[in-house]
C-alpha cells in the first residue's frame, strides 16, 4: 500500500523561508512531486524528484532522500501568492505509475 | 500553452440521476486520468486510461463509475446514478509519458459536481 504524511497547515511570514515536510512508504518507488493548490483551483506542477539530493527552481527548492522515505519542498522569500495548499505526490510502479496524493499542507503567509 | 479543458465547471444534479463529465486532454499526451476532491480533503485517484482502455482504478471506482474516448479528443467520466457523497470536484489530467518522461500531470480547472 501507500502512506504519505505532511503535516495539515503551517504558518510563516512574509519574505521568510518555510520547509514543507512530507514522508512517503511505497512499495514501487518512481518519483516524487509537488503541486502547489489554490483554493477552488486545479493543482499545479511545481517540482518532480527521482534521484536523492535537491533540485532548485527559482524560490522554490525540493529534496528527496528515497533510503528515509523523505521529501521537503523549501519557499524562499515568500509572498502572500504563496498562500495556498502543497501537495506531496508519490508515483508507484507496482500501481501501473500512478500518482497518489497526500492530503495536502495549507500555508497561511501573515503580512 | 496546450492545456487540459472540462466541461461542466459546475453541475447541480439530483440523486439517482446520470451525469457525463467532459474532458478534453492535451493533444499529444498519451495518459488520461480522473480524480476527484471532495471539498477540504486530498485529491483522490479514481482511474487511469491508456491506449483505450482502463490501466488502473482504486476502490472509489465502483460499477456506477466509467470512462470512455469516444473520439480522438474527448475523455469522459460517467456517473450512473448518483449519490450525496459523490458530491466533489472531479479533476481530468493528462500526462504526456512515462517511460523516461517525468510524467507531471497536467490539471483541468475541474468539474464541479453537486448532488441534491
Amino acid at each position: 500500500g501507500q502512506n504519505i504524511d505532511q503535516p495539515t497547515e503551517m504558518t510563516a511570514t512574509e519574505g521568510a523561508i518555510v520547509q514543507i515536510n512530507c514522508t512517503y512508504q511505497t512499495s514501487g518507488f518512481n518519483g516524487l512531486f509537488w503541486y502547489q493548490q489554490h483554493a477552488g483551483e486545479a493543482p499545479t506542477f511545481l517540482s518532480y524528484n527521482v534521484l536523492d539530493g535537491l533540485e532548485e527552481k527559482g524560490r522554490f527548492s525540493s529534496f528527496l532522500s528515497r533510503s528515509k522515505g523523505y521529501s521537503y519542498l523549501l519557499l524562499k522569500e515568500l509572498q502572500m501568492k504563496d498562500s495556498a495548499s502543497y501537495l506531496c505526490a508519490v508515483r508507484d510502479y507496482d500501481r501501473d505509475d500512478k500518482i497518489i496524493f497526500g492530503k495536502g499542507t495549507r500555508l497561511h503567509i501573515l503580512p | 500553452e496546450p492545456e487540459v479543458t472540462q466541461t461542466p465547471s459546475h453541475q447541480v444534479t439530483q440523486m439517482g440521476q446520470e451525469v457525463i463529465l467532459r474532458c478534453v486532454p492535451i493533444s499529444n499526451h498519451l495518459y488520461f486520468y480522473w480524480y476527484r476532491q471532495i471539498l477540504g480533503q486530498k485529491v483522490e485517484f479514481l482511474v487511469s486510461f491508456y491506449n483505450n482502455e482502463i490501466s488502473e482504478k482504486s476502490e472509489i471506482f465502483d460499477d456506477q463509475f466509467s470512462v470512455e474516448r469516444p473520439d480522438g479528443s474527448n475523455f469522459t467520466l460517467k456517473i450512473r446514478s448518483t449519490k450525496l457523497e459523490d458530491s466533489a470536484m472531479y479533476f481530468c489530467a493528462s500526462s504526456p509519458g512515462l517511460a523516461g518522461a517525468v510524467g507531471e500531470l497536467f490539471f483541468g480547472e475541474g468539474s464541479r459536481l453537486t448532488v441534491l
